[in-house]
């Protein structure tokens, strides 16, 4: 149980065109999903925290009309980069919190791997 | 503001040798600690995760890792690597103002023959 899958699990793309990632949780209820960036070599980063039914909260410089961010479900949200451009290249993972779970636990996504040309 | 902090970038040891990989976080009160695992180019599996109780916490692939509440630490153990644990280990905390994680900067566990 508790599984996230991503889609695409990898995506190339040209300079300026948008690109949307799917962050679904298969088998449970997410109130809340959390999206992070991954440069290579580097840890985690926040990038926003995503509630179903209301605005995204964005971390402190992350361009909330550049990386838009829609959670329509309680098992779907999706990040789209708009614009896109070579620094947005990274390793995009999403995880999803367990609608009336306990403690905090979430549950990863395997992760998108976007490369801009 | 919580953080996390993994003083080792990257670790070497001998397969069969045992292994402690150390975290240390900075939080006012009990604190949700995790310890994930990313091999190259995948994401994150969790290893084990300490909420209360019992401070020594067993996870998967034979890893456990020791809450020490006056040393501010959850340092991952394992008994006898393989080679197969060559990966990337992050340590994280939830958020204090909400429930996202803040990973630390990671350590590389290189496993050699």
């Amino acid at each position: 149980g508790a599984v996230v899958s991503q889609h695409p699990s990898w995506v190339i793309c040209k300079s300026g065109t948008s690109v949307k990632i799917e962050c679904r949780s298969l088998d449970f209820q997410a109130t809340t999903m959390f999206w992070y960036r991954q440069f290579p070599k580097q840890s985690l980063m926040l990038m926003a925290t995503s509630n179903e039914g209301s605005k995204a909260t964005y971390e402190q410089g992350v361009e909330k009309d550049k990386f838009l961010i829609n959670h329509a479900s309680l098992t779907l949200s999706t990040l789209t980069v708009t614009s896109a451009h070579p620094e947005d290249s990274s390793f995009y993972i999403c995880s999803a919190r367990l609608a009336g779970g306990k403690n905090n636990e979430q549950f990863f996504g395997p992760g998108t791997r976007l490369t801009v040309l | 503001a919580q953080s996390v902090t993994q003083p080792d970038i990257h670790i070497t040891v001998s397969e069969g040798a045992s292994l402690e990989l150390r975290c240390n976080y900075s939080y006012g009160a009990t604190p949700y600690l995790f310890w994930y695992v990313q091999s190259p180019g995948q994401g994150l599996q969790l290893l084990l995760k300490y909420f209360s109780g019992d401070t020594l916490v067993q996870g998967i692939k034979g890893f456990e890792a020791e809450f020490k509440r006056s040393q501010s630490s959850f340092n991952l153990r394992k008994p006898s690597v393989h080679w197969s644990d060559a990966a990337e280990y992050f340590c994280a905390v939830v958020r204090q103002a909400g429930t996202a994680l803040i990973f630390g900067k990671g350590t590389t566990l290189s496993v050699s023959s």
